[in-house]
């Protein structure tokens, strides 16, 4: 049983390019979470998701887009990157709403 | 925007102290989530309070949700060097999907 598995777990961009990162989740769980986390700032909520085929926006979802295509696979793509998106990249699920969310090892991306 | 606030962002205390984590929403909040992220690693979910002034514990941890399900606490009593990481709230709004989070609380514990 894995859980919620990211990949990759680093990565490098340079500045236009674009990247996509994978959430994949074996639990059966209906809600998905895209997070960002940067030092002082917390988990920001990026796109969220509460079934297949459903997405929707978080606290700072501006320059990334995701889908939800398979209820198991989350992802959250970045168009064309900026330093400002290098952070640490967390996905999470949960079986509903109100229930503990499981998460990811984290991803970490640089942009230069 | 809805938002949860959580202070303070760090505590040094020495190890036997106490310590606690005050977190709040601008929003009524259906529950309320404590996690623990050590060092280097990814959130882990602690426990849930629902009702409102749901008082619940594990060993050495107190949490408690307010009257008004809009604050939260977390109580460490006599802390451990293992209790040394960073502790989150996070809170579901009411009638929304998301799952929003505190900044969080860095708590270093001197042996």
């Amino acid at each position: 049983n894995a859980g919620v598995t990211q990949t990759p777990k680093f990565r490098v961009l340079k500045t236009g390019q674009s990247m996509t990162l994978l959430c994949a989740q074996d639990m059966n769980h209906e809600y998905m979470y895209w997070y960002r986390q940067d030092p002082g700032m917390g988990l920001r909520l990026i796109h969220y998701s509460v079934g297949e085929g459903t997405t929707a926006k978080g606290e700072v979802p501006d320059g990334y887009n995701v889908s939800r295509l398979k209820k198991q696979n989350f992802l959250l793509g970045l168009e064309s990157a900026a330093p400002s998106q290098t952070s640490v990249y967390f996905c999470a699920s949960s079986y509903q709403g109100a229930t503990e969310a499981f998460f990811g090892q984290g991803t970490r991306l640089t942009v230069v | 925007g809805q938002q949860v606030m959580q202070i303070p962002q760090y505590q040094h205390v020495q190890e036997g102290e106490d310590f606690t984590t005050y977190c709040n929403s601008s929003t009524t909040l259906s529950n309320i989530q404590w996690y623990k992220q050590r060092p280097g690693g990814h959130p882990v979910f602690l426990i849930q309070l629902v009702k409102s002034g749901e008082v619940k514990k594990q060993k050495r941890l107190t949490f408690q949700f307010g009257e008004a399900k809009k604050n939260s606490s977390l109580h460490i009593t006599a802390t451990q060097t293992t209790d040394v990481g960073t502790y989150f709230c996070a809170g579901k709004p009411s009638n929304t999907g998301k799952l929003i989070f505190g900044q969080g609380t860095t708590l270093q514990v001197k042996p």
